[in-house]
């Protein structure tokens, strides 16, 4: 099955600072999303984008989405520390149901 | 709702036993995922069930894990006999079908499994 990739691997930036991680992917999709998994804990959504969007905002998130390059990324305005987790894209392939192909992470570290 | 909830959160067991994890989904979700956290591997896909129906078990690694959903509100991942190799978190999450496909899953806190 395909799978998103992040990039980069790990981030550390300062609070206050923007964060910006990118997925690529490699086939078709309905939809891409992004999840938040804290250290020890399950992962929790955070936005999704659908194949006809192009960009979508919730709070201080915002996620752009092109498909003819088959990529996305995930904008953190004005990083907090409670903002250290990995963040995962999730690609919902369009002949595989409601199955969902997760890329291996971006870890982000906010520090004081 | 209290959300998606797993049992056990953490289970060490020794190679060769049986070892069982359970999963309640959120009421009301009509797909249950399974999926398996490692750092090499990182997040995978094991089964997942829509009404509780196995739909893809493309991902279980082999015959020696098995699921089952035997209503809309348990579902379990058995492994026997375990292997070190096993040693992982595993998640279970569940969503709601709606317009548009994929939509979003919710997780729960995982079962952190070790394999001595």
């Amino acid at each position: 099955s395909q799978q998103g990739e992040e990039d980069p691997q790990a981030l550390s930036i300062q609070e206050g600072e923007n964060a910006t991680m990118n997925c690529s992917y490699k086939t078709s999709i309905n939809n891409l999303q992004w999840y938040r998994q804290n250290s020890g804990r399950g992962l929790v959504h955070l936005i999704l984008i659908r194949s006809n969007e192009r960009e979508k905002h919730s709070g201080r998130l915002r996620v752009t989405l092109d498909t003819s390059k088959k990529s996305s990324s995930l904008l953190i305005t004005a990083s907090r520390a409670a903002d250290t987790a990995s963040y995962f894209c999730a690609t919902d392939a369009s002949n595989s149901g409601y199955a969902l192909n997760f890329g291996k992470g971006t870890s982000l570290l906010v520090t004081p | 709702d209290a959300g998606v909830i797993q049992s056990p959160r953490h289970e060490v067991t020794e190679m060769g036993q049986e070892v069982t994890l359970r999963c309640k989904p959120i009421s009301g979700h009509d797909y249950l995922f399974w999926y398996r956290q490692t750092m090499m591997r990182g997040l995978e896909l094991l089964i997942y069930f829509n009404n509780n129906v196995p739909i893809d078990d493309s991902g279980m690694p082999e015959d020696r894990f098995s699921a089952k959903m035997p209503n809309a509100s348990f579902s379990t991942l058995k492994i026997q006999p375990s292997e070190p190799r096993d040693s992982a978190v595993y998640f279970c999450a569940s969503s709601t079908m709606a317009s548009g496909g994929g939509e979003t899953q919710y997780f729960g806190p995982g079962t952190r499994l070790l394999v001595l």
